[in-house]
């Protein structure tokens, strides 16, 4: 079964831009999730999806947005790029909500702002 | 939000040593806990899990111990590989949380051949 598949892999942005990531979940899953990980703050929850509907959101500002498909894929979008969102965009994806499962997570988007 | 963090930033260990790595975390309500290793240029990779009914669970070469009296995680690696040098992060959650994890700050385990 294929992993997670997180595309672009890197990204180089400049402040005020905008960026949009994808997520592919593993097969079946249909619960995408979204983590921000930086060296000072770790892993920090941006949101989750579950049929289409984001059901969390973490403490980060509305210029942090995502949504999810039918197909389960997702993708998360940031608007105004400032210096401080350069981190590594890590998506996640479990089969099991209700009884909490474990998340597994793709390689990443490394986004770095310039 | 919550406190989940760990003792030991840095751990080192001889090959063929056990390790233990440890965790605290803060919220009573949470049911749910992984351990995850991360090597450098990857996502976090599952380890194991445990539930809050439990305070003991096996897996290859792997123990996680949960004791809820002290809100303490350890995750015990037996005979220690250089392949398990990573990053190992704990994390906790709950049903009433869905997929929201708390993650501690990471313990680097380094295996000195």
């Amino acid at each position: 079964k294929a992993g997670v598949t997180q595309t672009p892999r890197y990204l180089i942005k400049t402040r005020g831009q905008q960026v949009t990531l994808s997520c592919s979940p593993i097969s079946g899953h249909r619960s995408v999730s979204w983590y921000q990980q930086t060296p000072g703050q770790g892993l920090q929850f941006l949101f989750e999806y579950f049929s289409e509907t984001q059901r969390n959101k973490g403490n980060f500002p509305g210029r942090f947005s995502g949504r999810q498909f039918s197909n389960s894929r997702s993708e998360m979008n940031v608007s105004t790029l400032e210096l401080g969102d350069s981190a590594l965009y890590l998506c996640a994806s479990s089969w099991d909500t209700t009884k909490n499962s474990p998340l597994h997570f793709g390689n990443g988007t490394r986004l770095t702002v310039t | 939000g919550e406190n989940v963090g760990l003792h030991l930033p840095t751990l080192s260990v001889q090959e063929g040593d056990n390790s233990i790595i440890n965790c605290a975390y803060s919220n009573s309500a949470s049911d749910y806990f992984i351990w995850y290793k991360q090597e450098s240029g990857k996502g976090p990779q599952f380890i194991i899990d445990i539930r809050s009914n439990m305070d003991k669970r096996q897996g290859q070469r792997v123990t996680v111990l949960l004791n809820k009296t002290v809100k303490h995680l350890s995750l015990q690696i037996a005979a220690t590989q250089p392949g398990d040098s990573a990053v190992y992060f704990c994390a906790e959650g709950g049903a009433y949380n869905f997929n929201k994890f708390y993650f501690g700050s990471g313990t680097k385990l380094n295996v000195k051949p």
